[in-house]
């Protein structure tokens, strides 16, 4: 499978810990945005989204921050597990742009025992 | 319920060569998109399918890529000839029609196509 991010900031956190991973976004216009996790070997999966009228949404283990202030958006992982290293995406769409994301670069996040 | 597919897994060509990616998305998703990831960088948006229709093809890179969706079922993305520079993962996603029941914006992955350029 791909080897997804040789190159990435990474997070290392230990079991138990709460992870937060960061994300500026590009467009003041962007009315959605999406976090997604990408595990080797597999395509990005769905885990929260918001809406630019929302500035936080909670999920389970997951709460998603949005300060359009700053076009800042973080993903808080509460008790991260081993099972939660991976790649992570965040991606926003453009107000009226046909839905297409436009994806931020990435970070790795390392749970250790 | 399936997920989105892609077929193949991985493709190694030389330069030059032809390749066909393929794609079927989650069944009934009128909306289908083309990603790709070129090694270390972001993933980047290539096009967009609404049915058999492009909505948006302003990331396709040049002439050499050709997207297909006859049917509005499952879409092909033929490079051709291949160039070193367009080795990376290739994805599709696909999306159901807006109005239709869940997160209207939320795009559905699928495990990606490996091409490798020699």
């Amino acid at each position: 499978g791909e080897s997804v991010g040789l190159h990435l900031p990474t997070l290392s956190v230990q079991e138990g810990d709460n992870s937060i991973i960061n994300c500026a976004y590009s467009n003041s216009a962007s009315d959605y945005f999406i976090w997604y996790k990408q595990e080797s070997g597999k395509g990005p999966q769905f885990i929260i989204d918001i809406r630019s009228n929302m500035d936080k949404r909670q999920g389970q283990r997951v709460t998603v921050l949005l300060n359009k202030t700053v076009k800042h958006l973080s993903l808080q992982i509460a008790a991260t597990q081993p099972g939660d290293s991976a790649v992570y995406f965040c991606a926003e769409k453009f107000s009226g742009g046909y839905n297409k994301l436009i994806f931020g670069a990435g970070t790795r996040l390392a749970v250790h025992p | 319920e399936a997920g989105v597919t892609q077929f193949p897994s991985h493709s190694v060509i030389e330069k030059g060569q032809t390749v066909t990616l393929r794609c079927d998305p989650i069944s009934g998703h009128d909306n289908l998109y083309w990603y790709r990831r070129v090694m270390g960088k972001e993933i980047k948006f290539l096009l967009h399918f609404v049915k058999e229709s492009k909505q948006d093809e302003s990331g396709m890179p040049n002439n050499r890529f050709l997207a297909e969706r006859t049917g509005g079922t499952y879409s092909t993305l033929k490079v051709q000839p291949a160039e070193l520079e367009d080795s990376g993962v290739y994805f599709c996603a696909s999306r159901p029609r807006t109005g239709t029941s869940g997160s209207i914006d939320e795009q559905f992955f699928g495990p990606g196509t490996r091409l490798t350029v020699l």
